[in-house]
């Protein structure tokens, strides 16, 4: 009973165009969104979240949308540079639960060409 | 330290050896998360503790998962009598805060292979 999915392992990307990472979730209690960054051999590196009273949240290059009646966010990248090539994690809480507990999707690899 | 640490990077156990992974959270965090990531898959929540205080341990796979943050600080994962499905990658974050949105934080993970 994953909670949180992400259907694309994998996706690759031309230097200097968009890149679309979808996540879809399950669970209607979760109402904060969060897109982590992981290299290898490293721990996932926050990159950007939203609330649930929000449908868009921008930073730089990073933009995440959120269509609660879908259940589905996407973070889009514009535009995307070789160094964005890592494994990308769509998390998903509940902001009343103490604490924070993270609920992740399984990880979409994005691959930047050159 | 400037981030989160855990130690050791790689740990080899024999199955039924009894292990303990390290994590040294960043200074001054009262919010500590230990997670499970089996290969391929995402981080799988494990437990949580505030200071010292173990708030929920819900995610722990079995009685022979038990953790520790004994003042607040470093915290101990410890498996015992290992078994091949626990090879993982065990990774640690923590926040500054209680509060649920606060960024977390993780550190590099412990690989543990069982054999």
């Amino acid at each position: 009973d994953q909670q949180v999915k992400q259907n694309s392992p994998s996706l690759s990307v031309q230097e200097g165009r968009i890149s679309i990472l979808n996540c879809d979730y399950t669970n209607s209690m979760f109402d904060y969104f969060l897109w982590y960054k992981k290299y290898p051999a490293e721990g996932p590196t926050f990159l950007i979240s939203i609330s649930s009273i929000k449908d868009k949240n921008e930073d730089g290059r990073f933009t995440v949308f959120l269509n609660k009646s879908a259940k589905h966010l996407s973070l889009h990248i514009v535009p995307s540079q070789p160094g964005d090539s890592a494994v990308y994690f769509c998390a998903a809480l509940t902001v009343y639960n103490q604490g924070g507990k993270l609920i992740f999707g399984q990880g979409t690899e994005l691959s930047v060409k050159p | 330290g400037a981030g989160v640490s855990q130690s050791p990077r790689y740990k080899v156990a024999k199955r039924g050896q009894d292990v303990a992974l390290r994590c040294d959270p960043i200074s001054g965090h009262v919010s500590l998360f230990w997670y499970q990531q089996a290969l391929g898959q995402g981080p799988e929540f494990l437990t949580y503790f505030q200071n010292e205080a173990q708030l929920d341990k819900s995610g722990l796979p079995s009685d022979r998962f038990f953790a520790e943050r004994p003042e607040g600080s470093v915290s101990t994962l410890k498996i015992q009598r290992t078994q091949q499905e626990d090879s993982a990658v065990y990774l640690c974050a923590s926040s500054e805060s209680g509060i649920s949105t606060d960024t977390q934080y993780f550190g590099p993970g412990t690989r543990l292979t069982v054999l």
